[in-house]
């Protein structure tokens, strides 16, 4: 089945920093690639997804890249700010449904004012 | 956001009681999933209800019980736990059917086993 890996596990980062978290998924048909943030002690929330039919989407200071070939997929947070701090879950997953989603085990991500 | 809701927010049980898990959801969505949420570990789907029928029971042992009686409510009765099975117990729900739905969340309940 499914396997995603994510790195790195923490990452601290200056405020105004650019930062980087990079997943590797295994099934070469997985075609759904979200990105979810969880503040402490509050709820995953989706920030952006990508397909893979394209390989980059952006969202102001968020982008998601997709290497099909090399299969892995990033997510790039530009101009970091502390409300950014937060644990950050890659997730893949193929077909057309939700169900099938497998996650990666997050980044915790500090912002440094 | 009151999009998903679930209680209680804690619990503390023994290895010898029985407790239930709520969740309600007011998005009206057609799918609902457990998620089991450990430190260090991923997000690890338990079950998945679509359109209240069980889609996925992703080898979780039989002391987890769902139970859907609509397409708005999901319950985890829990019995005879292990240590090993506190954790943050996620609901999420999400609309099937037409491609990629986004999972949204409720905020957990914090399960502590003594």
């Amino acid at each position: 089945g499914e396997n995603v890996e994510q790195h790195p596990s923490t990452l601290s980062v200056q405020e105004g920093d650019s930062a980087v978290i990079k997943c590797t998924y295994s099934d070469s048909a997985s075609n759904y690639f979200p990105w979810y943030k969880q503040e402490l002690g509050k709820r995953p929330q989706l920030i952006i997804d990508i397909r893979s039919n394209v390989g980059e989407k952006k969202d102001q200071r968020i982008a998601v890249t997709l290497n099909k070939t090399a299969k892995h997929f990033s997510l790039h947070i530009t101009e970091t700010q502390p409300e950014d701090s937060a644990v950050y879950f890659c997730a893949a997953s193929k077909g057309y449904n939700t169900d099938k989603l497998i996650f990666g085990t997050g980044t915790r991500l500090q912002v440094f004012p | 956001e009151t999009g998903v809701t679930q209680t209680p927010r804690h619990l503390v049980m023994g290895m010898t009681n029985k407790k239930s898990l709520k969740c309600e959801q007011h998005l009206g969505h057609n799918a609902m999933y457990w998620y089991k949420q450990s430190a260090k570990k991923p997000l690890e789907l338990m079950f998945v209800y679509n359109f209240k029928e069980q889609t996925e029971n992703n080898s979780v042992p039989s002391r987890f019980s769902p139970e859907c009686p609509n397409s708005s409510h999901l319950f985890l009765h829990l019995h005879t736990l292990q240590p090993e099975d506190s954790a943050l117990y996620l609901c999420a729900s999400s609309q099937e059917g037409s491609g990629h739905s986004p999972l949204h969340f409720g905020n957990g309940t914090r399960l502590t086993v003594t």
